[in-house]
């Protein structure tokens, strides 16, 4: 089945800089990879995702790159602000989700 | 406008118990999961359900049983509490897989269980 990796687990940057988090899944047929933002006692929360079809998608200050021939993508988040401190997973699938194992960011003001 | 809720936000139960952790939806959605939050693990997939009275394994499905008999409610059984099952549980749902926003998971709060 899937495996996604998540790099870092845990990531401090000062407030406006950037921040990048990485995956990496085994499955070459996963053609759906979304990011998922947890805040302290909160739910996850879906804040972009990407489909095996595109190579890049922006939002604002967060965007997600793939590579499929590699198998990772990529969070990147420009400017941060004290309200981006939280849990981030990617995920990867097929149809049913398999996440990775979280990255914890905190930004330092 | 809560949408998906979990029945309980805390639970504290004994070794050996039986535990039922009740998950509903008010969005109609065909898929129901119930994942277990972990500290260095991320989410990792119990059971789900792609329709009423159906259910498929996840990734670790040992020790835990689930029961969909309503389209809105996903149930997530515990036969016999063990001190490893402590843990967070959240239940998300979805809409019907090929559908648009299939993959978009709406979560629960969570409910952390506590076995002593």
């Amino acid at each position: 089945g899937e495996n996604v990796e998540q790099h870092p687990s845990t990531l401090s940057v000062q407030e406006g800089d950037s921040a990048v988090i990485k995956c990496t899944y085994s499955d070459s047929a996963s053609n759906y990879f979304p990011w998922y933002k947890q805040e302290l006692g909160k739910r996850p929360q879906l804040i972009i995702d990407i489909r095996s079809n595109v190579g890049e998608k922006k939002d604002q200050r967060i965007a997600v790159t793939l590579n499929k021939t590699a198998k990772h993508f990529s969070l990147h988040i420009t400017e941060t602000q004290p309200e981006d401190s939280a849990v981030y997973f990617c995920a990867a699938s097929i149809q049913k989700l398999v996440f990775g194992q979280g990255t914890r960011l905190t930004i330092n003001p | 406008d809560v949408k998906v809720t979990q029945s309980s936000r805390y639970l504290v139960k004994r070794t050996g118990e039986k535990v039922f952790l009740e998950c509903v939806q008010d969005m109609d959605h065909e898929n129901m999961f119930w994942y277990r939050q972990d500290p260095g693990l991320g989410l990792r997939l119990i059971y789900f359900s792609y329709d009423v009275k159906m259910k498929e394994k996840g990734d670790i499905p040992e020790g835990y049983s689930v029961s969909r008999e309503k389209k809105e409610r996903f149930s997530l059984i515990l036969e016999s509490a063990s001190t490893n099952q402590t843990s967070m549980y959240l239940c998300a749902s979805s809409p019907q897989f090929a559908m648009p926003g299939a993959n978009v998971l709406t979560f629960g709060a969570g409910s952390r269980l506590t076995v002593l």
